[in-house]
């Protein structure tokens, strides 16, 4: 059964950059059919998509993320990773990892989450 | 980017009702959209792709219908477990969006 794990600091300084990892377990972030995604949700906010990667290391951001973000796969670890620089306090959010469908009929969707862990930009 | 407008933002029910959440989409995107449910300090969990397709584990209660630009999500009989924040999203095109959710809160 396939999991994901969020890690990562809890409290960033603004202006700083912010780091995540998720760890996959219960299956391969090789696979040419999956793609990973990052999603935030702000305080009492809703769900906001980070950006998507896929196969080996293509991705798609948020254009309103886009000049501030980086994913990144780590295939010797099984993991990829979220940089978000210049942190104010509206990066303020618990961030998700999650498996999107690369295929139809799961094309786009995020159907397995990570707990979620949450990220305070405060000096 | 494609807008996602959800209506109501929320909604009083009371078990064994009929709730219906309707979600639409500023231009067309034919069937693909996702239903999320998402229960406080947790994460979502999809509960419909496709607009219509359930994803495995999910309830027959819950259905999915609509395509182009207008959906509607419909829980058949809430139960006690369905109190909680719905979301759709688009997974039509890029950048991925998502409606600003539906409170489904008790009576």
């Amino acid at each position: 059964q396939l999991q994901l794990q969020e890690s990562g600091p809890g409290l960033v300084k603004p202006s700083e950059t912010l780091s995540l990892t998720c760890a996959v377990s219960g299956g391969s972030i090789s696979s040419t059919t999956d793609y990973w995604g990052w999603i935030r949700q702000p305080p009492e906010k809703g769900l906001e998509w980070i950006g998507t990667i896929y196969d080996r290391g293509n991705t798609y951001y948020n254009p309103s993320l886009e000049s501030r973000v980086t994913i990144l796969l780590h295939t010797s670890k099984n993991q990829f990773s979220l940089n978000l620089s210049s942190v104010t306090a509206a990066d303020t959010a618990v961030y998700y990892c999650a498996r999107v469908g690369g295929t139809p009929p799961l094309r786009y969707v995020m159907d397995v989450w990570g707990q979620g862990t949450t990220v305070t930009v405060s000096s | 980017d494609i807008q996602m407008t959800q209506s109501p933002s929320s909604v009083s029910a009371s078990v064994g009702d009929r709730v219906t959440i309707t979600c639409r989409a500023s231009q067309g995107i034919r069937s693909w959209l996702a239903w999320y449910q998402q229960k406080p300090g947790k994460a979502p969990k999809l509960l419909i792709y496709v607009a219509s397709s359930l994803q495995s584990g999910v309830p027959s209660r819950f259905g999915g219908s609509g395509s182009g630009t207008d959906f509607t999500l419909t829980i058949s009989s809430l139960q006690p477990e369905d109190f909680a924040t719905y979301y759709c999203q688009q997974a039509y095109s890029l950048p991925l969006t998502f409606g600003g959710g539906t409170k489904v809160e008790i009576k």
